[in-house]
C-alpha cells in the first residue's frame, strides 16, 4: 500500500491565484480530512469527509473547498490564495468506525507572496 | 471531544524512560485517548491509544489513571530519534476524521 499520497510537495502561488491540492488513499478508508499547520502551532482542521459525496467543515474552513467523488481521492481547492494561507497542509485518512488511528500523508508545504 | 493539556516542552536523557503527561479532566465514558508524534515536519505518526486500561506496543506504553482524567504516555528508552511533538487527543472512536490537535508536547531527547 502506498497509504496517503499529497501531491504537490511544495508550490508557490502568487496572492489571487487558484489551485488544488490532491490527496489519494489506496486503503478504502471512509474518512478523510485535511489539516493546516502553521509555524510552531498544531494541526488545525480544515474540511473532513465521511464518506464519497459526503464532505463538512471544520475548524477553519474559509478560503478552502473540497469534494468527494470517490473514496480514493480528496482534493482541497484554494480559490483565490491569501498570504494568511502560507501554511502546510496535511491530508489523514481512517476507517470511520472502531477506534482506529488516523494515517496521515507528508504534507504539501504551500506560499503565496 | 474533550479538551487536553500539555507541557509546552519535556527534555529527556537518552537511553532513559521519557514519560509525557497529558490531562483531560473532562473525558467522557466513551472517549479514547490517543497519542500522535510530529518528527521535524514530517506528518503526524499514530503511536498507541487506550479507553481505560493501560496500553503497550512496540513503541510505547500508555497509563491511563483510574478516574481517566490524565494519562502518561511512556517511550521506555528514548533515543536521539524520539525529538518530537507529542500530542495527546481525546475523541469517540466514530470522530477519527475530526481529531483536535492542540499545540502537543516538545520532547527533546538529549545525549
Amino acid at each position: 500500500n502506498a497509504g496517503v499520497t499529497q501531491t504537490p510537495k511544495f508550490q508557490v502561488l502568487k496572492t489571487g491565484q487558484s489551485m488544488t491540492l490532491q490527496c489519494a488513499q489506496d486503503m478504502n478508508h471512509e474518512y478523510m480530512s485535511w489539516y493546516r499547520q502553521d509555524p510552531g502551532m498544531g494541526l488545525r482542521l480544515i474540511h473532513y469527509s465521511v464518506g464519497a459525496g459526503i464532505t463538512d467543515q471544520g475548524e477553519v474552513p474559509n478560503g478552502y473547498n473540497v469534494s468527494r467523488s470517490t473514496t480514493e481521492d480528496f482534493p482541497l481547492r484554494l480559490l483565490s490564495a491569501a498570504p494568511s494561507q502560507t501554511s502546510v497542509y496535511f491530508c489523514a485518512s481512517s476507517y470511520r468506525t472502531g477506534p482506529h488511528e488516523q494515517y496521515f500523508g507528508p504534507g504539501t508545504r504551500l506560499t503565496v507572496t | 471531544d474533550a479538551k487536553t493539556t500539555q507541557p509546552t516542552s519535556m527534555d529527556c536523557a537518552e537511553g532513559r524512560a521519557a514519560n509525557l503527561p497529558c490531562n483531560h479532566s473532562t473525558i467522557s465514558g466513551n472517549e479514547y485517548v490517543y497519542w500522535y508524534r510530529q518528527i521535524h515536519s514530517q506528518g503526524p505518526q499514530y503511536i498507541i491509544h487506550g479507553l481505560k486500561n493501560n496500553e503497550t506496543n512496540e513503541m510505547a506504553s500508555l497509563i491511563i489513571t483510574e478516574d481517566r482524567k490524565s494519562s502518561t504516555l511512556i517511550l521506555p528508552h528514548a533515543t536521539l530519534r524520539d525529538t518530537a511533538v507529542y500530542y495527546c487527543i481525546v475523541r469517540v472512536s466514530t470522530n477519527a476524521g475530526k481529531s483536535t490537535f492542540g499545540d502537543g508536547t516538545t520532547l527533546t531527547v538529549k545525549p
